[in-house]
């Protein structure tokens, strides 16, 4: 199966630093990302559509210029969380739609971030 | 807009009990329906899908969903689960043909005892 793979696994960094979080479709092309923050015991929500090439499109709520993301190539969307604070800490999960595909995502493994 | 409800946030079950997770949906239009697996502080990973055909669909490891469009569900069955199988499950549909992203349940923990 299609593989996604999300770097790193989990990092902490100190308040007012930024962050980058790195999504990689590895054995497929992905024209389209999504980027996801999970909450304890709760479900994902959406942030953003990476799309390679082009601007990323926000959902309502979600900081563009606090979350930046950056699709350069065709397997490689990043998120970037800049002047992070406690209250960012999260889990972030990436998933990839396969071009050649139009009926699911695959999802990375994630990326746990704790800003101390 | 379509929607999905997991209504029970945590099933406590014994090792080798039968196991359902509940999954209901509402859309206007037809839909897919995907129920994913989340081990703790990893990603998702698909566990079965339906798209068309066959109402019942089956996973690699002993899972099955039907799904029932009079009564828009979508519930996850396992006759015997394993310790193994003590995870978070979500619940996801997405209208067929449309805007890939999908919309996701609030999740469900399921709790296996030895």
């Amino acid at each position: 199966g299609a593989v996604v793979s999300q770097h790193p696994s989990r990092v902490i960094c100190k308040s007012g630093t930024s962050v980058k979080i790195e999504c990689r479709s590895l054995d497929f092309q992905a024209t389209t990302m999504f980027w996801y923050r999970q909450f304890p015991k709760q479900s994902l929500m959406l942030m953003a559509t990476s799309n390679e090439g082009s601007k990323a499109t926000y959902e309502q709520g979600v900081e563009k210029d606090k979350f930046l993301i950056n699709h350069a190539s065709l397997t490689l969307s990043t998120l970037t969380v800049t002047s992070a604070h406690p209250e960012d800490s999260s889990f972030y999960i990436c998933s990839a739609r396969r071009d050649s595909m139009n009926t699911e995502a695959f999802f990375g493994q994630g990326t746990r971030l704790t800003v101390v | 807009a379509q929607s999905v409800t997991q209504l029970d946030s945590q099933v406590p079950v014994f090792e080798e009990a039968p196991v359902e997770l509940r999954c209901n949906y509402s859309s206007s239009v037809s839909v897919y329906l995907f129920w994913y697996v989340q081990y703790p502080n990893q990603g998702l990973q698909l566990l079965l899908k339906y798209l068309s055909g066959s109402t019942l669909v089956e996973s690699i490891n002993g899972f099955e969903a039907e799904f029932n469009k009079s009564q828009t569900s979508f519930h996850l069955r396992k006759p015997s689960v394993h310790i193994s199988d003590t995870a978070e499950y979500f619940c996801a549909v997405r209208i067929s043909g449309g805007s890939y992203i999908p919309t996701f349940g609030r999740g469900t923990s399921l709790i296996v005892h030895p």
